[in-house]
Formats: C-alpha cells, sequence, structure tokens
C-alpha cells in the first residue's frame, strides 16, 4: 500500500515553544493533504485541509495563526504548533490523498501519527 | 446535514463474523471508505466502495448500497489482532471525507 511518512513521531516540549511536524508521501503525489488531531478515546478531528502551493483551509475552531501549514510540493505538507501550551498535547495525524498502487481512485492514506507533549 | 451513523461498540469471538454497520448522509456522494485504528495508531485504509455491491478483500469484505445510504464492514475468521476501532468514512461531493465516530471491535477468545 502506499505509504506516508510522518516526522517525528513523538515529542515532547516546553510550554511555549513551537513545534514542527512534516508530512511526506513517499511513493506518490498527494493532490491533498490533511492534518487531523485525535485526544484519548475520541474521534479524528479534522484541522484543515490543503493543497499544494495554496493557502489551507482550517475548520472551524481551528486558530490558523496557531496551527501554521505549509504545503510546498506534492509530497511535503508541516504543521507547526506555535507557541504550543499543555492544553496541545495531542496525537497529530496527516494524511495525504492521491493515486497510489496504480489504482484509478484517489484514496487517503495516512501518516504514524505524532504524539506531542506539551510540558 | 452530513452525518455518518455507525455503533460505539460490538463484540465478537475469535473465529467468528462479524458485520459492522454505517449508515451515511452526504452532500453528494463521491464513496464510502473503511479504515482500522488500532489503539494509539493512526488509520490505515481498508476499502473503498463507490458503486453498489460487495468488495471482497481476504477475510474482510465491504458492501455498499447507495439508495439505502447504507454499508458495512464484514469480517471473516476473526483474530485477536482485528480487535481495534473501524471507521467508515463518506466522501462527499468536495472530496471531502465525512467520518464516523467508530466502532470498537472487542475480540474475545
Amino acid at each position: 500500500g502506499a505509504v506516508v511518512s510522518q516526522h517525528p513521531s513523538r515529542v515532547i516540549c516546553k510550554s511555549g515553544t513551537s513545534v514542527k511536524i512534516e508530512c511526506r508521501s513517499l511513493d506518490f503525489q498527494a493532490t491533498t493533504m490533511f492534518w487531523y488531531r485525535q485526544f484519548p478515546k475520541q474521534s479524528l478531528m479534522l484541522m484543515a485541509t490543503s493543497n499544494e502551493g495554496s493557502k489551507a483551509t482550517y475548520e472551524q475552531g481551528v486558530e490558523k495563526d496557531k496551527f501554521l501549514i505549509n504545503h510546498a510540493s506534492l509530497t511535503l505538507s508541516t504543521l507547526t504548533v506555535t507557541s504550543a501550551h499543555p492544553e496541545d498535547s495531542s496525537f497529530y495525524i496527516c494524511s495525504a490523498r492521491g493515486l497510489a498502487g496504480g489504482t484509478q481512485q484517489e484514496t487517503q492514506y495516512f501518516g504514524p501519527g505524532t504524539r506531542l507533549l506539551v510540558l | 446535514g452530513q452525518n455518518i451513523d455507525q455503533p460505539t461498540e460490538m463484540t465478537a469471538t475469535e473465529g467468528a463474523i462479524v458485520q459492522i454497520n454505517c449508515t451515511y448522509q452526504t452532500s453528494g456522494f463521491n464513496g464510502l471508505f473503511w479504515y482500522q485504528q488500532h489503539a494509539g495508531e493512526a488509520p490505515t485504509f481498508l476499502s473503498y466502495n463507490v458503486l453498489d455491491g460487495l468488495e471482497e478483500k481476504g477475510r474482510f469484505s465491504s458492501f455498499l448500497s447507495r439508495s439505502k445510504g447504507y454499508s458495512y464492514l464484514l469480517l471473516k475468521e476473526l483474530q485477536m489482532k482485528d480487535s481495534a476501532s473501524y471507521l467508515c468514512a463518506g466522501m462527499d461531493s468536495n472530496y471531502q471525507l465525512i467520518w464516523g465516530a467508530g466502532t470498537k471491535l472487542i475480540i474475545k477468545p
């Protein structure tokens, strides 16, 4: 299956620092990338959708100045959590949509996630 | 509005068969996805249906009825490693995925 990598897998930082998370589609070009957040035992929550070369579309309630998204190429998107606080501690998962593995239908594939702990 | 409904939790026995149902209402429809998510991990893609009928992939099959707004995921020969949450997601006319809350499947020996 298609591979989406995410780095780092785990990060612990002090309150007030910024954290950058990278998401890469390794074997296909992603027309669109998505960023999700998931708190323990809760559903995935879509934070934002981004298309290569254009500004991300943020979901209601997600602060775009706090969660900076850059989608520089068809294989790379980054999420920067600026001035992180303990309430930002969560599991952040990226997802990339594209044609992979010779399929004819665009499918959405997930990265392995980044666990962020803000002290 | 858009909505995906699936049971919160199901329990089944190792070696048995279980069917997880999902009903959907989306603005336009571009397919129905099923994902598996183990605790503490990201979801992994299981299946995609856009036409009516049953798609079989090994022990897992997925069914779609567009007229009824209904899908199910069928898991056969259940194994302990199948214990996970199963997420149903409908793709709307903007190609956005609308997610269900997930069904936690518990497999007992």
